[in-house]
């Protein structure tokens, strides 16, 4: 079974500094996807990042990079130069592997974000 | 091109009735997923469709919720009867039909179901 753990409930960070959200995951596939999702207080959720577990580089998306240590089983969100519309809560999400035919996500508890002005 | 669409957008109901919600995913993707978040609890599967059929409902709670797909389009998600616990956030989500975990899953808005 898939597992992921986002350990911080809740993050400061001051507006213009860059912050890291922590997400570990645990599967004994060796192939999956990685994902972060942002969900403000609207409800929607917004696709913000995918990492493949056989990419050489870790994916980067205009200010969200994801810093990707497979050894570790971690796959943290970097959000840098941070914005008062970055305040949201935020998912990491796993796929399922390649035999499941595009299969369901399975999801942290997730992180909310407060970008103090 | 339009999004994936989830009507009601929100619904309070009664212990003991029924409730439809209905999800519209982006033209064209064969897979389609429900998804709840339940009492700020992380965002739990229910089940899966490809084109008309369940490729998964593993995570579907109790008989008392029933998913459909008619036509291979649009979906519903009925509960009945609603108990309080049923109370929550349901996502639908929907990808393009590919074999590979690399694609996306483009989600709803949600419909914030509140059950009293």
């Amino acid at each position: 079974a898939q597992k992921i753990t986002q350990t911080q409930p809740g993050m400061f960070v001051q507006e213009k500094e860059a912050v890291t959200l922590d997400c570990t995951y645990d599967t004994s596939d060796p192939s999956y996807g990685l994902f972060w999702y942002k969900q403000p207080s609207s409800g929607e959720m917004i696709f913000l990042i995918y990492q493949g577990s056989y990419d050489q580089q870790n994916a980067t998306e205009g200010r969200y990079s994801l810093n990707f240590q497979k050894a570790r089983k971690s796959a943290n969100l970097v959000i840098s130069a941070s914005q008062l519309g970055d305040s949201a809560m935020y998912f990491c999400a796993m796929r399922d592997p390649l035999n499941t035919n595009a299969g369901k996500s399975t999801f942290g508890d997730g992180t909310t974000l407060t970008v103090k002005p | 091109e339009a999004g994936v669409t989830q009507f009601p957008s929100h619904s309070v109901i009664e212990k003991g009735q029924t409730v439809t919600l209905r999800c519209d995913p982006i033209s064209g993707h064969d897979n389609l997923y429900w998804y709840r978040r339940v009492m700020g609890k992380e965002i739990k599967f229910l089940l899966h469709f490809v084109k008309e059929s369940k490729q998964d409902e593993s995570g579907m709670p109790n008989n008392r919720f029933l998913a459909e797909r008619t036509g291979g389009t649009y979906s519903t998600l009925k509960v009945q009867p609603a108990e309080l616990e049923d109370s929550g956030v349901y996502f639908c989500a929907s990808s393009p039909r590919r074999n590979i975990p690399t694609y996306e899953q483009y989600f709803g808005p949600g419909t914030r179901l509140t059950v009293t």
